[in-house]
């Protein structure tokens, strides 16, 4: 059964930092891993997909990566901002499936 | 373009009472939707995969007979909790599939 693992769960920074959050997965047999970001009481708005073909994928200030054999994936937040305050979520889909199995996600609070 | 919607964002109820929640995909046609409940501070776990014109496929551990989906249209998902207790209190979220899974922005239920 694949879990999906973050960390941290928390993380506080000051504006303008860079910063990383992991995501671990324990079934390297990956169709995808996503990143999305959840907002307070409000749905997912889907940030970076990278296929179990890829190293990287990059939008603006976010770069995801993923090394499939070893179960990990990060995401590098660069240049931090008040607004990139949210809950940061990592989800997997095995092959041939469309399930997405997501982490508890990590809780991010950029501070002014 | 893309866009899910969810309606109620929240519902208040007693214990008991059968709720129901609609989850539109607005600008697409979508045969797959899926719904996920998240428990504060826990995963977004996948409850059923809904199919167009067809029967859900619940996931382990989830009662069909108690959360009853339908999928009457390729725009329309529904979930009924039937004699929602205390426990079924949680956020629920849909996505559809076209391509990607596009989620929707959650309905907070509460029941009393």
């Amino acid at each position: 059964k694949q879990e999906v693992t973050q960390i941290p769960a928390a993380l506080s920074v000051p504006e303008g930092e860079n910063l990383v959050l992991n995501c671990s997965f324990t079934d390297s047999a990956i169709y995808n891993l996503q990143w999305f970001r959840q907002d307070p009481g409000k749905g997912l708005t889907s940030l970076l997909l990278i296929q179990s073909s890829q190293r990287e994928q990059t939008s603006g200030r976010l770069n995801a990566s993923l090394d499939k054999s070893s179960g990990r994936s990060t995401l590098y937040i660069a240049a931090s901002q008040p607004g990139d305050s949210a809950t940061y979520l990592c989800a997997v889909s095995q092959g041939g499936s469309e399930k997405l199995v997501f982490g508890k996600g990590t809780k991010l609070t950029v501070n002014p | 373009g893309a866009v899910v919607s969810q309606h109620p964002s929240w519902v208040i109820c007693k214990s008991g009472t059968s709720v129901k929640i609609e989850c539109r995909s607005l600008d697409f046609q979508a045969t797959t939707m899926f719904w996920y409940r998240q428990f504060p501070k826990q995963s977004l776990m996948l409850m059923a995969t809904s199919n167009e014109g067809s029967k859900a496929t619940y996931e382990q551990g989830v009662e069909k007979d108690k959360f009853l989906i339908n999928h009457a249209s390729l725009t329309l998902s529904t979930l009924t909790v039937t004699s929602a207790h205390p426990e079924d209190s949680s956020f629920y979220i849909c996505s559809a599939r076209v391509a990607n899974q596009f989620f929707g922005p959650g309905t907070r239920l509460t029941v009393l």
